[in-house]
């Protein structure tokens, strides 16, 4: 069974920029999730989907961030423009039931 | 809501040596219990996970953690460690729904040879 996929792997971009993320969950999975991990810090939940539907976005600066997930399948994650602040691992999720299964994040440093 | 309280930031421990992680979890419902690793610049991976029935929970790589429902606690324990795995390991909960997971904040465990 394939995993979480998600690109790229690594990010490099001004402050101000735009950068934007994918990922393609495990077949059949209906939640997507996006997580926001802060070096040093746990992860923290930006925005979850059931199936193409928004079902929690609270935390999820939406003045820069957006997410968007077509056709209840693969997701990407937009930041638009970048903060410093924002360098952080990007992982996504997917679940069919309780346990989540991430992909192997997205390293964005903005400088 | 839920929340999570990983007491230690940071476990040194020799090789072929137990170790205990700790975690606390705060919730007025009943718990979703989850362990996961992350080893350097990859995701997370389960380790184990409580959902229901027997207490005590069996995870990979010789880990296994024990649900205590009075004490609100789900601590993480292998009799013997080795140096792989020196990872950062995370606890989590979520409700009975299984949506919205909260992380605690991690704890990194080095093991030295």
């Amino acid at each position: 069974e394939a995993g979480v996929a998600q690109s790229p792997r690594y990010k490099i971009i001004e402050k101000r920029q735009s950068v934007a993320f994918w990922c393609n969950p495990i077949s059949g999975h209906a939640t997507l999730y996006w997580y926001q991990q802060i070096l040093g810090q746990g992860p923290k939940l930006l925005i979850q989907f059931q199936n193409n539907g928004v079902v929690d976005d609270s935390q999820l600066p939406k003045d820069r961030f957006s997410a968007e997930r077509l056709k209840g399948v693969d997701s990407t994650l937009k930041i638009q423009p970048a903060k410093l602040e924002d360098s952080a691992v990007y992982l996504c999720a997917s679940s069919g039931t309780a346990e989540q299964f991430f992909g192997p994040g997205t390293r964005l440093t903005v400088l | 809501a839920q929340s999570v309280t990983q007491l230690d930031s940071q476990v040194p421990v020799f090789e072929e040596a137990p170790v205990e992680l700790r975690c606390n979890y705060s919730s007025s419902v009943s718990v979703y219990l989850f362990w996961y690793v992350q080893y350097p610049n990859q995701g997370l991976q389960l380790l184990l996970k409580y959902l229901s029935g027997s207490t005590l929970v069996k995870g990979i790589n010789g880990f296994e953690a024990e649900f205590n429902k009075s004490q609100t606690s789900f601590h993480l324990r292998k009799p013997s460690v080795h140096i792989s795995d020196t990872a950062e390991y995370f606890c989590a909960v979520t409700g009975p729904a299984g949506n919205q997971f909260y992380f605690g904040t991690g704890t990194s465990l080095t093991v030295i040879p």
